[in-house]
């Protein structure tokens, strides 16, 4: 009964292919997040969406998009991968300003 | 904009020593604070917040943090370090709007001597 979920957990592909990444929540929230936390561990916040629609687009490349089919789940598409897009990403959901995360999705570009 | 600093990129303590993680804040009004821990290969999990009131919060796995408005700072101890303690940790604070972005600090890295 895993509160969130991303899958895959990890994720190696070659540059310039497209992949996406999904996560889904159980939780019965109503925001969910993306963060990516680069190799430095440093953690930033990409999306957030609140009952399906986008509410926070921090400077993402347009590359990549979010879609939320409905408000448990939440999935990352990422076209035209590069090597900088090599990190590990984050699906997280709330309800107020408790945030609980997934366990993460290490994608490793060649 | 809002901010925070974690001074201490990497801590080592010994085990069963106190433990303090500092994490200071740039925020305009009273900021919702949170301490996460992230143990290798795993996501976060949220050890303790402060919205409001007592400033001394309690967490989860003998975690404690106290909020001083007058220094901006939202520092993390323990009394005791464990060996399942050796973490990265890090501080968060989410603004008053109604985004909820979790903006964080850069981490501390925690080692425990045996």
């Amino acid at each position: 009964d895993t509160a969130v979920s991303q899958t895959p957990k990890y994720l190696v592909t070659q540059m310039g292919n497209d992949k996406s990444i999904k996560c889904e929540q159980n939780l019965g929230h109503d925001t969910m997040y993306w963060y990516k936390q680069d190799s430095k561990k440093f953690l930033k916040i990409m999306f957030s969406y609140n009952n399906k629609e986008l509410i926070i687009n921090e400077t993402v490349p347009n590359r990549f998009s979010p879609k939320s089919p409905d408000k448990a789940h939440l999935n990352l598409h990422i076209n035209s991968l590069e090597l900088g897009d090599s990190a590990v990403y984050f699906c997280a959901s709330s309800q107020w300003h408790e945030q609980y995360f997934g366990p993460g999705t290490r994608l490793t570009v060649t | 904009a809002q901010s925070v600093t974690q001074p201490d990129i990497h801590i080592t303590v010994s085990e069963g020593a106190s433990l303090e993680l500092r994490c200071n804040y740039s925020y305009g009004a009273t900021p919702y604070l949170f301490w996460y821990v992230q143990s290798p290969g795993q996501g976060l999990q949220l050890l303790l917040k402060y919205f409001s009131g007592d400033t001394l919060v309690q967490g989860i796995k003998g975690f404690e943090a106290e909020f001083k408005r007058s220094q901006s700072s939202f520092n993390l101890r323990k009394p005791s370090v464990h060996w399942s303690d050796a973490a990265e940790y890090f501080c968060a604070v989410h603004g008053s709007s109604n985004t909820g972005k979790l903006i964080f600090g850069q981490g501390t890295t925690l080692q425990v001597k045996p």
